[in-house]
């Protein structure tokens, strides 16, 4: 059965750090992992789709990378500023079946 | 292009009602989603249609939540009757062919008293 954890489950940190958000999977046959945002009181927001076969994935600031092999993403986040502040999903897309897999989440606060 | 719609927004019922979600997914889109978020957790597949027909239901309480997608477009998600552990925010998603990249709608927040 397929298991995703993200940690930390909150960070803070000043403006202007570089940051990483960790999420882990048990079962490393994934069809594909995203990673979405959530600000408090609406609904979730893709921020970047991660294919199997694929090690990486960029958008502007933000860089998500795939060890299938390990079982772990990284979300990185460069020059965090206070508009990133909410809470970071990864979601995990199960080969068999493509049943979807969601971790609970990292709550970043970018302080000013 | 138009996002995923849901309707209502918000909704607050009495313990033993019945209550109905409605979502419209982005135009073109084969698959819907219909997931159940609790405060503080991330959200939990509840059934995934593709096209018209059901995929998986697996995680869904079907002793009272039942969902349908008409000609394989709209979706309603209706739960008769609700319970307090119902209360959650009820997300409705929808995905395209190829990379199955998941859009979602704002959610209906469901309030169970």
């Amino acid at each position: 059965k397929q298991e995703v954890t993200q940690i930390p489950a909150a960070l803070s940190v000043p403006e202007g750090e570089n940051l990483v958000l960790n999420c882990s999977f048990t079962d490393s046959a994934i069809y594909n992992l995203q990673w979405f945002r959530q600000d408090p009181g609406k609904g979730l927001t893709s921020l970047l789709l991660i294919q199997s076969s694929q090690r990486e994935q960029t958008s502007g600031r933000l860089n998500a990378s795939l060890d299938k092999s390990s079982g772990r993403s990284t979300l990185y986040i460069a020059a965090s500023q206070p508009g990133d502040s909410a809470t970071y999903l990864c979601a995990v897309r199960h080969t068999g079946g493509f049943k979807t897999i969601f971790g609970a989440g990292t709550r970043l606060f970018v302080k000013a | 292009e138009a996002g995923v719609a849901q309707s209502p927004r918000y909704k607050i019922i009495e313990k033993r009602q019945s209550v109905a979600f409605w979502c419209n997914p982005i135009s073109g889109h084969a698959t819907l989603y219909w997931y159940q978020q609790i405060l503080g957790q991330g959200p939990k597949l509840l059934i995934q249609f593709q096209n018209n027909g059901v995929v998986d239901d697996s995680q869904l309480p079907k002793d009272r939540f039942s969902a349908e997608r008409l000609k394989g477009v709209d979706s309603t998600l209706k739960i008769q009757p609700a319970k307090l552990e119902d209360s959650a925010v009820y997300l409705c998603a929808s995905s395209g062919q190829g990379y199955y990249e998941q859009y979602f709608g704002p959610g209906t927040r469901l309030t169970v008293t």
